[in-house]
């Protein structure tokens, strides 16, 4: 089966540094997403990873190890507007399906002035 | 171009009754899944529909139903409602093409408030 972990809540100062970390076991590895979801909307795209190493897309980078087991979501020079919900998601390898993604909880991400 | 969109934003149904969702795909997809967010969770899969059939089911009871139309669009129906059921109902739609891998285009939801 699928397991995902990552913390409930993160406070952040504006303009500072946050990783957001996951850590997955899965039955096989299909690649790892990272979503943003701010309070009552959708959530939307920020990253895949199906390779390790760091991959950076502005001020957001995604990180992962597969023989760990784990991932980060970097966000930089962080802004008010990052307050959101980040959820860690894998596709599962056995019984996959198109569009179908196994979530972690989501950690909630409150940026403070 | 119209992203994914859902019907209706919320609604308030008492236990026992039942409830039609319904949600469009982003123009050029072809499936679409359906998924549960409790508050303060992560959205759990319920269901995938491509080519008008359900092609996978997550771990939810039978009370669960849906259809998909010729034109892709796709509707959930949840009858006896339970205090439970109580959450936000995702829309997600993709190419099937993309696989399991792909971005998935996700709608901002029908909150379902049982009561």
């Amino acid at each position: 089966g699928q397991n995902i972990d990552q913390p409930t809540e993160m406070t952040a100062t504006e303009g500072a540094i946050v990783q957001i970390n996951c850590t997955y076991q899965t039955s096989g590895f299909n690649g790892l997403f990272w979503y943003q979801q701010h309070a009552g909307e959708a959530p939307t795209f920020l990253s895949y990873n199906v390779l390790d190493g760091l991959e950076e897309k502005g001020r957001f980078s995604s990180f992962l190890s597969r023989s760990k087991g784990y991932s980060y979501l970097l966000l930089k020079e962080l802004q008010m507007k990052d307050s959101a919900s980040y959820l860690c998601a894998v596709p599962p390898v056995l019984g996959g399906a198109t569009n179908k993604l196994i979530f972690g909880t989501g950690t909630l991400l409150a940026v403070q002035p | 171009d119209a992203g994914v969109t859902q019907s209706p934003t919320h609604l308030i149904k008492t236990r026992g009754q039942q409830v039609t969702l319904r949600c469009s795909p982003k123009s050029g997809h072809d499936t679409v899944s359906w998924y549960q967010q409790a508050l303060g969770q992560g959205p759990q899969f319920i269901f995938q529909y491509y080519e008008e059939e359900e092609r996978q089911r997550g771990n939810f009871p039978d009370r669960f139903s849906g259809h998909q139309f010729p034109n892709y669009s796709s509707e959930l129906n949840v009858n006896a409602l339970l205090l439970g059921d109580s959450a936000l109902y995702l829309c997600a739609s993709s190419p099937r093409a993309s696989g399991n891998t792909g971005e998935l285009f996700f709608g901002e939801g029908s909150r379902l408030t049982v009561l």
